[in-house]
């Protein structure tokens, strides 16, 4: 149990273009989902929590209308890279928290974003 | 704010050899403590936490103590398999610095097992 699914696991797109990210828990539902950037040899960077139906909370130094958060309903967030330029390419991974506990979060397998 | 040290890898082990991987934290107040282990082209995986001084966190063989005198959550095992070989990670949450459900992380530390 306490999956949690990313798609699509890899893409390039080209300089200027959006690109979308979804991130879904699919047996259980998620309260809370959040979004981290990780580069090569980094350590993971959160970079926003979405709470269902309200407004995603952006960490200090994230552009927030350069990475639009959705967190529709209770099992899906999706992550809108807009404009995206080759500075954006990295690592980005989603995770979910559920009903266990507020310790608790469960991880996708990650997306890669190359931008040329 | 709070921060996470952890060793820097990679560490390559033979099959049945001895596991420690450093993990050092800044942070007030008490936080909890968390390995997390990432298997090639997985996600990230909770292997075991310590919520209070003392604690010692388990989990298939893996062991972390939570040592406040020393600020540090080492991670042990005594006898590391080739299906161990992962990316293991040192995190933080909560302490009077941050929120209950934030996670900080260590930079991670590659783990390769030899057979």
């Amino acid at each position: 149990g306490a999956v949690v699914s990313q798609h699509p696991s890899w893409v390039i797109c080209k300089s200027g273009t959006s690109v979308k990210i979804e991130c879904r828990s699919l047996d259980f539902q998620a309260t809370t989902m959040f979004w981290y950037r990780q580069f090569p040899k980094q350590s993971l960077m959160l970079m926003a929590t979405s709470n269902e139906g309200s407004k995603a909370t952006y960490e200090q130094g994230v552009e927030k209308d350069k990475f639009l958060i959705n967190h529709a309903s209770l099992t899906l967030s999706t992550l809108t890279v807009t404009s995206a330029h080759p500075e954006d390419s990295s690592f980005y991974i989603c995770s979910a928290r559920g009903l266990a506990g507020p310790d608790t979060q469960y991880f996708g397998p990650g997306t890669r974003l190359t931008v040329l | 704010g709070n921060s996470v040290t952890q060793m820097e890898g990679p560490v390559t082990l033979s099959e049945e050899a001895f596991l420690t991987i450093n993990c050092t934290y800044t942070a007030t107040g008490y936080p909890s403590l968390f390995w997390y282990v990432q298997y090639p082209g997985e996600g990230l995986q909770l292997l075991l936490k310590a919520t209070k001084a003392d604690d010692k966190g388990s989990n298939k063989g893996f062991e972390a103590t939570y040592r406040k005198e020393t600020t540090s959550f080492h991670l042990e095992k005594g006898s590391v398999q080739v299906s161990d070989s992962a990316v293991y990670f040192c995190a933080l949450s909560g302490g009077s610095g941050g929120s209950n459900y934030k996670l900080t992380f260590g930079k991670g530390t590659l783990l390769t097992v030899n057979p």
